[in-house]
């Protein structure tokens, strides 16, 4: 079946790093996306991975990707208050652009 | 360049009545999906078209139909509205059918109150 699950909540002090956990379970999906949703906007692609890759770095991300697990992580490096909104993992499944995602986990920042 | 478009930002309806809501995807791109996404949850797939002609449908009653349109705008239609329907829908914009999703761009979405 296609799942994708997440922790619904973190906290984190400005400067910090945040990681987000999330798993999937469809084996196929060829990439993995994290998507970023500020308050009364759609989704934002941040960042992703192919499946074939254990990690993948652009500028204060680091995904994590363990297939074996069926385990995606995205790190935030020196988290902003402007880095405060709900990310969402999600994963591609069928044979047309489908996207599954988690519930979403809420990352707020605080001084 | 115009980003994805969809109307209205926001709507409010009756239970049992009907709704359109309207997506314009980028210039260029051919292909359009329909996201719902209700409050608390991550989006859920309804549809995808391409070329007019529907390429993938989610897990929705036949209360959800959608049509795409010689200029590939998109319309979202959902009959007999309950009040589980609020949302919001998202439409998502790709250059083809074959397309990765990294290449697909999402609108604002369009906020579905039905009491």
């Amino acid at each position: 079946g296609e799942d994708v699950e997440q922790s619904l909540f973190l906290s984190v002090r400005e400067g910090d790093s945040s990681v987000i956990n999330c798993t999937y379970t469809d084996s196929s999906s060829t990439y993995l996306y994290w998507y970023k949703q500020e308050p009364g906007a759609g989704l934002q692609l941040l960042t992703y991975i192919f499946s074939n890759m254990d990690m993948k770095q652009d500028q204060r991300l680091t995904v994590l990707l363990n297939k074996k697990d069926k385990h995606l992580s995205l790190r935030i490096a020196d988290t902003q208050t402007g880095d405060s909104a709900i990310y969402f993992c999600a994963e591609n499944a069928g044979g047309y652009n489908k996207l599954i995602f988690g519930a979403g986990t809420r990352l707020a920042v605080h001084p | 360049d115009a980003g994805v478009t969809q109307s209205p930002t926001h709507l409010i309806k009756t239970r049992g009545q009907h709704v359109t809501l309207r997506c314009s995807p980028i210039s260029g791109h051919k292909s359009v999906s329909w996201y719902q996404q209700v409050l608390g949850q991550g989006p859920q797939f309804i549809f995808q078209y391409y070329e007019k002609e529907e390429r993938g449908r989610g897990n929705f009653p036949d209360r959800f139909s959608a049509r795409q349109f010689p200029n590939y705008s998109s319309e979202l239609n959902v009959n007999a509205l309950l009040l589980g329907d609020s949302a919001l829908y998202l439409c998502a914009s790709l250059p083809g059918q074959g397309a990765r999703n990294t290449e697909a761009f999402f609108g604002q979405g369009t906020r579905l109150t039905v009491v």
